[in-house]
């Protein structure tokens, strides 16, 4: 498996509050994405990075800001979370040159209430 | 983002073929199709990738016509343990960013 790894595995949040989560990667892929699965849906691309310093917006990106000052760590920041950002997420890198493929983290289970 | 159709759900027993067709009208020239699997409480897995014809591994087979409007998954004699999600992707590989994911296909495999 690839060495991706996210944390908190589990979080429980009250609305409002400022939530963090971190995706840590030690294979010195490129891309790195961040994505929302909610029941009954597939995977929703948030933000994702194409380098240190470099992101984009995905489909889903209201509310969601990231950062990426290190090639191995990739940050989703819900500044103020709300009850429908209660998700899973996942981390993913891809690098062409590497791989034809993304790899995926384990998951964040986020809660906000 | 080129969007899939997939069935949303279909059952099988140990040890059938499972075939799951996946509808992509809208391919373009440079796309690729790549199947990932997910189980509860996982991210998904990459399975497989083609661009036309037949692509085989050790896991699966997946079958593309010529007019790549379509492509089959194919799994040999499936276990209890391939109950999962399988999800068809359309893109070019060199930008993951432009794959949609959809809701992908329940395979709920029966003793």
């Amino acid at each position: 498996d690839a060495g991706i790894t996210q944390s908190p595995r589990h979080k429980v949040t009250e609305t409002g509050t400022p939530v963090t989560l971190r995706c840590h990667q030690t294979e010195n892929h490129r891309y790195m994405y961040w994505y929302r699965q909610d029941p009954g849906h597939g995977l929703r691309l948030i933000h994702y990075s194409y380098g240190v310093k470099d992101t984009d917006k995905g489909e889903v990106s209201d509310g969601y800001s990231v950062s990426r000052s290190k090639t191995e760590d990739f940050l989703l920041t819900l500044e103020s979370a709300t009850s429908s950002q209660t998700s899973v997420y996942f981390c993913a890198i891809s690098d062409p040159v590497a791989s034809v493929t993304q790899y995926f983290g384990p998951g964040t289970r986020l809660l906000v209430l | 983002l080129a969007k899939t159709t997939q069935p949303i759900s279909m059952d099988s027993y140990e040890g059938q073929e499972v075939n799951i067709t996946c509808s992509h009208n809208n391919i373009a020239t440079n796309d690729y199709i790549t199947w990932y699997q997910q189980f509860p409480s996982q991210g998904p897995r990459f399975i497989i990738q083609g661009y036309k014809t037949k692509v085989t591994n050790e896991v699966a087979s997946l079958f593309i016509p010529a007019d790549r409007k379509s492509s089959t998954l194919s799994l040999p004699r499936v276990s209890l343990s391939d109950t999962a999600v399988y999800y068809c992707l359309v893109g070019d590989r060199n930008n993951f960013n432009k794959f949609y994911f959809g809701s992908g296909t329940k395979l709920n495999v029966k003793p």
